[in-house]
This record gives structure tokens, sequence and C-alpha cells, in this order.
């Protein structure tokens, strides 16, 4: 069955980076790409971005322009976020997500089970 | 960016009832519209993509509709394993989500 499976939580001082790293399995990796969606403590989703398996193509949401990169290792089915320069407001649930698409976002389908990053001095 | 305008925030209904959440586009969408479930503490999951495409798996009494701004999310007999809370999410440009909407059991 198709699956994503997510490395585990982190806890992060401000000011550091964090990499999240999402593996996939039951489907043929380089087909689909990925998406990035957080969500804070009681709040809703925010999407962070995407990137294409297939070409490396990524979009990133405008407001963490500069301070997230996305990228696959398409050897180990394998797809990173990193998010630099941590604040406060960073801590959130990260999940993954299969985008149905190579080329272009549309949905998201299926989801990780989500990385608890906590950013705390 | 898109803004998506998810009403309202929070229901309480009776198990069979008819429940119906909308979802208001910023601009014209045409029909790029999903609809997602979230349990507490769990991972959202599809229910319905392109406004009103069942995905497979997923119960019949949940259904979409609309097109351009205004859409709409339905469960037609509400039941226990529904509680959860319910994201609009458009892709017509860099995707956005709606606020949610918590249903919960009267």
């Amino acid at each position: 069955q198709v699956q994503l499976v997510q490395s585990g939580a982190e806890v992060k001082k401000p000011g550091a980076s964090v990499k999240v790293s999402c593996k996939a399995s039951g489907y043929t990796f380089t087909s689909y790409g990925i998406s990035w969606v957080r969500q804070a403590p009681g709040q809703g989703l925010e999407w962070m971005g995407w990137i294409s398996a297939y070409n490396g193509n990524t979009n990133y949401a405008q407001k963490l322009q500069g301070r997230v990169t996305m990228t696959t290792d398409t050897s180990t089915s394998t797809a990173y976020m990193e998010l630099r320069s941590l604040r406060s407001d960073d801590t959130a649930v990260y999940y993954c997500a299969r985008v149905n698409s190579r080329v272009a976002v549309n949905w998201f389908d299926p989801w990780g089970q989500g990385t608890l990053v906590t950013v705390s001095s | 960016d898109i803004q998506m305008t998810q009403s309202p925030s929070s229901l309480s209904a009776s198990v069979g009832d008819r429940v119906t959440i909308t979802c208001q586009a910023s601009q014209d969408i045409s029909n790029y519209l999903n609809w997602y479930q979230q349990k507490p503490g769990k991972a959202p999951k599809l229910l319905i993509y392109d406004a009103s495409n069942l995905e497979t798996g997923v119960p019949s009494r949940f259904s979409g509709s609309g097109s351009g701004t205004d859409f709409t999310f339905t469960i037609s007999s509400l039941q226990p394993e529904d509680i959860a809370t319910y994201y609009c999410q458009q892709y017509d440009n860099l995707p956005t989500f709606g606020g949610g909407t918590k249903v919960e059991i009267k």
C-alpha cells in the first residue's frame, strides 16, 4: 500500500535548522510530487511548498521563501524539508503528503504521520 | 494568495442529521477545490477532489459541489465516526486551505 513515513520529533533552539524526512513506499516515487503542510498547535493547515520527484521543480509559500528548502533522493524514495532560522512560531506538526501529479500541485493523498518540531530556548 | 473562507467554524448536529459546510474563494478557482477530514491527533485524509469527485473508499454519505467561487461539502447522514475537522483546499494557484470546520455530535 502507498505509505509515507516521516522522521521523529525534534526539539530545536531559536535560530537553528531542522531537516525532516519522508520515506515513500508502495508506488513509483518519480511519478508524483511531495508537498509539505504544517499545523501549529490548535491551528489550521498551512501549505509550505512542494517538490516534483520527477524533475525536482519546487514552489514555496511566499512567507517561507528563503528559509525553506525541499529536496528528494530518488535512490531511496525519500523527500526532505529543511527549515532554517527557526522561530518559536515555527513550532508545529509538519506533514508530508503525496501530490497526485508529477508536474503541478493538485490534491494530497496520502499523508505522512506527521513530525512534531518544537522550537524553544 | 487566494483566500478561502470556510463556514461555519464549528457546528453541532445529531446523528442522522444532514450537515453542510461552505467554502468561498476570493477569486474564481473553477473546480480546483478539495476537501479533507482530520480526526484529532491524526493526519488529514482526502475525501473529495475537484469539487465533486469522491475519493476511492470514502463513504457515499460525503459529497461536494460547486464551481467558481462557491463550494459546498455535505454529509447526508451524520455518523459518530464523522466527528472531525474538515478543511477545503484550492489549487488554482499555489494551494491554500480554508480555516476548518469542527463537527461535533449534539
